[in-house]
């Protein structure tokens, strides 16, 4: 089945440590984005990526890093910079990053900052 | 720039009766909209979706929406509310040419369903 793959589930960061948390698709799409959610805050934009080996800065990009080495793989590194680490973790991705195209969701990562 | 502003952070209603979501968008050009349902602990599903053509679309789990551009809305309906309809729901808009990548959501309507 084509889809996103999120891992892991669940994870808990002590302080001071990055952390990665890994979002695969098959779908064969172009644009990828990594959301960051909260309660009450609905979805916030980290990074996307509308090509392979090219990415921008979302809202909140301060204390993560991301690649895009490989068409299917957009991985997001929490870094000991982000000061307020632990939230929902979303990953998408589109066939185009443009605006006309719906995004498909992975079924996210739950990080904890112990 | 493109916005979206959805009315009510928590709406409430009885098991059978009518679901409504209220969403308004910005857009200086034809927009495409997008209704998600997010169940707790869960990624986001795509409901429905408006482009071009009938303005009326249907979506899965009985759910429909109409797109007003007189109005600048495109609220979520469903006639008879299930339990299982309780969830979280964005609206969104294309961010076309914006700094969003793709799609900017609404901040979101956490719906309930009292038996």
């Amino acid at each position: 089945d084509g889809g996103i793959t999120q891992s892991p589930k669940y994870l808990f960061r002590k302080e001071g440590q990055n952390v990665t948390l890994s979002c695969e698709q098959n779908l064969n799409h172009d644009a990828m984005y990594w959301y960051r959610q909260d309660p009450g805050q609905g979805l916030r934009l980290i990074y996307y990526s509308q090509i392979v080996n090219d990415f921008q800065k979302g809202d909140i990009a301060e204390g993560y890093s991301v690649s895009r080495e490989k068409k299917e793989s957009f991985p997001l590194t929490v870094t000991s910079a982000q000061k307020n680490p632990t939230a929902f973790y979303l990953c998408a991705s589109s066939i185009e990053g443009r605006g006309r195209t719906e995004a498909f969701f992975g079924q996210g990562t739950r990080l904890t900052v112990v | 720039a493109q916005s979206v502003t959805q009315l009510g952070s928590h709406v409430s209603v009885s098991e059978g009766a009518l679901v409504l979501l209220r969403c308004n968008y910005s857009s200086s050009v034809p927009p495409y909209l997008f209704w998600y349902v997010q169940y707790p602990n869960q990624g986001l599903q795509l409901l429905l979706k408006y482009t071009t053509g009938a303005t009326l679309v249907k979506g899965i789990n009985g759910f429909e929406a109409e797109f007003k551009k007189s109005e600048t809305s495109f609220h979520l309906t469903k006639p008879s509310a299930h339990m299982s309809d309780a969830a979280e729901y964005f609206c969104a808009v294309s961010d076309y040419g914006g700094s969003q990548g793709n799609l900017i959501f609404g901040k979101g309507t956490k719906l309930s369903v009292k038996p």
